[in-house]
C-alpha cells in the first residue's frame, strides 16, 4: 500500500558522528520535505526539494545535507556540525501542483538522540 | 521571519463543548492552507484544508474559517471529544499553485477534559 517509510524508528548517535535518516515515498509524490520537531516546539522546515536532484534549504538547514537522486528516496544526514541534533525528524511529501483536495502526508518520524 | 502563527500554545475545553484553534498568517501569497493533528512520537495527519476563493469548510465535526482580510484562519471543532487531545498546527504552502516551501504554525496543544 501507498505510504512514506521513514526509518530507523530511534536512532542514537555519538558525538561527532554523522548519521542518516532514510525516507522512502510510493506516492509518486514530486515534493519531498523534512522538518524538526523540539520539545513544546512546532515543525521547522530542514530542506526540501520539488524535483529530483534539486533541494532547497529551508528555515534552519545547518549542519543537515540531503540528496535526491531517486523520486523515491530524500534522506537527511545530520552532520558533526549540528550542535544540537536531539530531535524528532518527520519527513513529508507533496504532489508538486496542488489542487483543492491535495494534502502533505507524513511519515512516522524519526527520534534521534544524541548519547 | 515566521509567516503562520499560532499565537495559543494551549487550550483546554470540555468535553462536548467547542473547541477553536487560531492561526495567522502574514504572507498575502499564501492561497490555500491545511490543518493538522499530531499524536506524540507520530506523523502529523490530515485534517481538513481550506482554499482561498472560500471562507468555510466544513467536514463533520470540524470546521475551517478563513478571513483573508484579517489574515486569520481558525478551526472549530463541535462537538469536542476526548480523543481530540492533540497538538494542532496549521500550515501554507508557498504560494499559487505549486507548492514549494511549506511553512507550519507553532501548534497549540489542546485538552479536551472528560
Amino acid at each position: 500500500d501507498g505510504g512514506i517509510t521513514q526509518s530507523p524508528k530511534y536512532l542514537f548517535r555519538k558525538e561527532g558522528q554523522n548519521v542518516t535518516l532514510s525516507c522512502e515515498q510510493n506516492l509518486n509524490h514530486d515534493a519531498m520535505y523534512w522538518y524538526r520537531q523540539d520539545p513544546g516546539q512546532g515543525l521547522r522546515l530542514i530542506y526540501y526539494s520539488q524535483i529530483v536532484n534539486d533541494f532547497q534549504k529551508g528555515d534552519i538547514a545547518e549542519g543537515y545535507s540531503v540528496s535526491r537522486e531517486k523520486k523515491e528516496s530524500f534522506p537527511l544526514t545530520v552532520t558533526s556540525a549540528q550542535k544540537n541534533p536531539t530531535a524528532f525528524y518527520l519527513c513529508a511529501t507533496l504532489p508538486r501542483q496542488s489542487s483543492m483536495n491535495t494534502e502533505a502526508f507524513f511519515g512516522q518520524g524519526t527520534r534521534l538522540t544524541v548519547v | 521571519d515566521q509567516q503562520v502563527k499560532q499565537n495559543s500554545p494551549s487550550l483546554s475545553v470540555q468535553e462536548g463543548r467547542i473547541s477553536i484553534l487560531n492561526c495567522d498568517y502574514t504572507n498575502s501569497m499564501f492561497d490555500y492552507f491545511l490543518w493538522y493533528k499530531k499524536y506524540p512520537a507520530e506523523g502529523p495527519t490530515f485534517l481538513i484544508s481550506i482554499s482561498s476563493i472560500k471562507d468555510k469548510n466544513e467536514d463533520g465535526r470540524f470546521t475551517v474559517f478563513l478571513n483573508k482580510s484579517a489574515k486569520h484562519l481558525s478551526l472549530h471543532i463541535v462537538p469536542s471529544q476526548p480523543g481530540d487531545s492533540a497538538v494542532y498546527f496549521c500550515a501554507a504552502p508557498g504560494g499559487g499553485t505549486s507548492y514549494g516551501k511549506l511553512t507550519f504554525g507553532q501548534g497549540t496543544i489542546l485538552t479536551v477534559h472528560p
